[in-house]
């Protein structure tokens, strides 16, 4: 079956400086890869993702991943963070219908 | 608001009763999806319907739980016999199609189970 995982539980950064959220996945053929961000009380929200083509996919917010097929990675980067970008990020896997999550990764941008 | 809506969107109930949760997808999505998510986790799959037809089910789903979705429109997902391990938010997910697209999730239903 296809996975991810998150390897960190929590990430802290300050206000202005580079984030980065990790993700690997396990897969067997070609991978549909996924972010997610979830705010307090509500449900997630779709970031971007990676069918196809080019290895740097931008999303929604700033927000940009790296796949990295030799390492098995989709990290997900931004080149300045946001005090409101803190909230929970999940890392998905498309496996056959359903969406297969990772822990997720809390994100504090402290000012 | 042309999103996916849940409600109710908390529910406490006591153990050994019946609770009915109801998801309305984006009007022009087909595939409907719901799934559960417990403090500290990701969301985990439950339930996938493509129009009115259940096609997959997981074997988190036990039989205390069932879901529909009668004329491919809203879904409704039952548990019957509430117990303390169900409290969880319950998610519930559209899409246009399986495969590369994306699916949009709504608010959730948080039950409380006492």
């Amino acid at each position: 079956a296809q996975s991810v995982a998150q390897p960190e539980d929590q990430v802290n950064v300050a206000e202005g400086n580079p984030l980065t959220v990790k993700c690997t996945y396990s897969v067997s053929g070609n991978p549909y890869l996924f972010w997610y961000v979830q705010y307090p009380n509500r449900g997630l929200q779709f970031l971007l993702k990676y069918i196809t083509g080019d290895n740097l996919v931008k999303g929604s917010y700033g927000f940009e991943a790296e796949f990295n097929k030799s390492q098995t990675s989709f990290h997900l980067k931004k080149p300045s963070a946001l005090v409101s970008d803190s909230a929970l990020y999940f890392c998905a896997v498309r496996d056959t219908l359903a969406m297969r999550f990772g822990a997720g990764t809390r994100l504090t941008v402290k000012p | 608001d042309t999103g996916v809506s849940q409600n109710p969107r908390h529910k406490i109930t006591k153990r050994g009763q019946n609770v009915t949760f109801r998801c309305d997808p984006i009007s022009e999505h087909n595939r409907l999806y719901w799934y559960r998510q417990t403090l500290g986790q990701g969301p985990e799959f439950l339930t996938y319907f493509q129009n009115e037809a259940q096609l997959e089910k997981s074997r988190l789903l036990s039989d205390r739980f069932s879901a529909e979705r009668p004329k491919g429109s809203f879904s409704t997902l039952e548990i019957q016999r509430t117990e303390q391990g169900d409290s969880a938010m319950y998610l519930c997910a559209s899409s246009a199609g399986t495969g590369e697209h994306e699916q949009y999730f709504g608010p959730g239903t948080r039950l409380t189970v006492t």
